[in-house]
């Protein structure tokens, strides 16, 4: 059964900060991950999508990293700012079921 | 309208009250799923409907019950809900549901805060 763990639950980190977010997945057949992000009470807006088949994908001051074999992807978030904060979610798309699964999250704050 | 919108986005409910949350996309997509978001929990898959017949039910209990009567709406009527029940449900679509066949992107609503009482 696929598991979705992300590191760490909570961030907190002064405005200007470049910062990680972790994810990590059990079962290594999927077709992507996908970073998503989502502000209090809202849906989800996508980050990025990474294919199974590529190592990265940057847009703007972000960037995701996917290493397949060791069940392991990164967020990269540069210069981060006050408006980066919210609550950024890791899902795979399963292979075997073509379900997206998804982490618990990592809430982001980003003091002035 | 465009993409994926859900009423009511708020909804506070008694257990004995009968309610149902609507979904509605304009993507002209042919699958359509409901998540549910319970605090400090991964995001749920609930059902999933494919050309307006359900394919997955992710052993939801029966006081949750949805309905898909064209590839743009769907609903999810609840009654004798639980007030463990309370959390952000989320409606997505996509363009097709092909199991593990093939990738198929998902496109969410906004999502209907739910508590209840």
């Amino acid at each position: 059964k696929q598991e979705v763990t992300q590191i760490p639950a909570a961030l907190s980190v002064p405005e200007g900060e470049n910062l990680v977010l972790n994810c990590s997945f059990t079962d290594s057949a999927i077709y992507n991950l996908q970073w998503f992000r989502q502000d209090p009470g809202k849906g989800l807006t996508s980050l990025l999508l990474i294919q199974s088949s590529q190592r990265e994908q940057t847009s703007g001051r972000l960037n995701a990293s996917l290493d397949k074999s060791s069940g392991r992807s990164t967020l990269y978030i540069a210069a981060s700012q006050p408006g980066d904060s919210a609550t950024y979610l890791c899902a795979v798309f399963s292979s075997n079921t073509g379900k997206l699964i998804f982490g618990q999250g990592t809430t982001l704050q980003v003091k002035p | 309208e465009t993409g994926v919108t859900q009423t009511p986005r708020h909804l506070v409910m008694g257990m004995t009250n009968k309610k149902s949350l609507k979904c509605e996309q304009h993507l002209g997509h042919n699958a359509m799923y409901w998540y549910k978001q319970s605090a400090k929990k991964p995001l749920e898959l609930m059902f999933v409907y494919s050309l307006e017949e359900r394919v997955e039910n992710n052993s939801v209990p029966s006081r949750f019950s949805p309905e898909c009567p064209n590839s743009s709406h769907l609903f999810l009527h609840l009654h004798t809900l639980q007030p463990e029940d309370s959390a952000l449900y989320l409606c997505a679509s996509s363009q097709d549901w092909a199991g593990g066949a093939s990738y198929n992107e998902q496109f969410f609503g906004p999502g209907t805060r739910l508590t209840v009482l």
